[in-house]
């Protein structure tokens, strides 16, 4: 059974950092891409960031882009948002997606999403 | 960078009632764009992908349909159930996008 679970939310000041765990299980993790995507308060889902199964790419969305690094260690099945000078507008839920396709990058359907985790700036 | 408009915004609803939820994108896609149903305070799941392939297990009442720009997810006969918020999301480039969302809501 597929699993997803992300870790590492918290309240943090204006212009720090924090690191975002995605914890995976269930499937050859090596093999699919991953995504992180938030949702903010009142608002809808946004894509935040895409990386390889390998790890060799990397794309950002525009709003985070030289803030924010993807990264994974396919040894602990595991993917990572490092999150830089962050701002209130990058407060929301914050949820780790499996790629539907195996060898992928990011043109594909996301099949299983985690739980979320919460990210307050204040 | 590809918008996706979504529409409407919010559909209150009563039993067995019917509803479409349409999503435009700017740019031809062709059939990259999937959708996903979001209960309150439920991850996303999901429902749809390429435009009108249901995923394992959803109810026969889901059905979707589109190519190219525009895009339709019907729900036939709701269900209690059916309450939350669609999204519609391209994968046809980075970045990817979503729809802005439609909440379903029971009357």
């Amino acid at each position: 059974q597929v699993q997803v679970v992300e870790s590492g939310g918290g309240v943090v000041q204006p212009r720090r950092s924090l690191r975002l765990s995605c914890a995976a299980s269930g499937f050859t993790f090596s093999d699919y891409a991953m995504h992180w995507v938030r949702k903010a308060p009142g608002k809808g889902l946004e894509w935040v960031a895409v990386i390889s199964y390998d790890g060799r790419n990397k794309d950002y969305a525009n709003s985070v882009k030289g803030r924010f690094t993807i990264s994974r260690d396919n040894s602990e099945s595991t993917v990572f948002l490092q999150m830089n000078s962050l701002t209130d507008e990058d407060s929301g839920v914050y949820y780790c997606a499996k790629e539907g396709y195996m060898n992928g990058y990011g043109l594909y359907y996301f099949d299983h999403w985690g739980q979320g985790t919460e990210v307050i700036v204040s | 960078e590809i918008v996706l408009s979504q529409s409407p915004d919010f559909q209150s609803v009563t039993p067995k009632e019917k509803v479409t939820i349409t999503c435009r994108a700017s740019q031809h896609i062709g059939t990259n764009l999937h959708w996903y149903q979001q209960r309150p305070d439920q991850s996303p799941v999901l429902l749809m992908k390429y435009a009108s392939q249901p995923m394992s297990g959803v109810p026969s009442r889901f059905s979707g349909s589109g190519f190219g720009t525009d895009f339709t997810l019907t729900i036939n006969s709701l269900e209690p159930e059916d309450a939350a918020t669609y999204y519609c999301h391209q994968s046809g480039s980075v970045p990817l996008t979503f729809g802005g969302g439609t909440k379903v809501e029971f009357k």
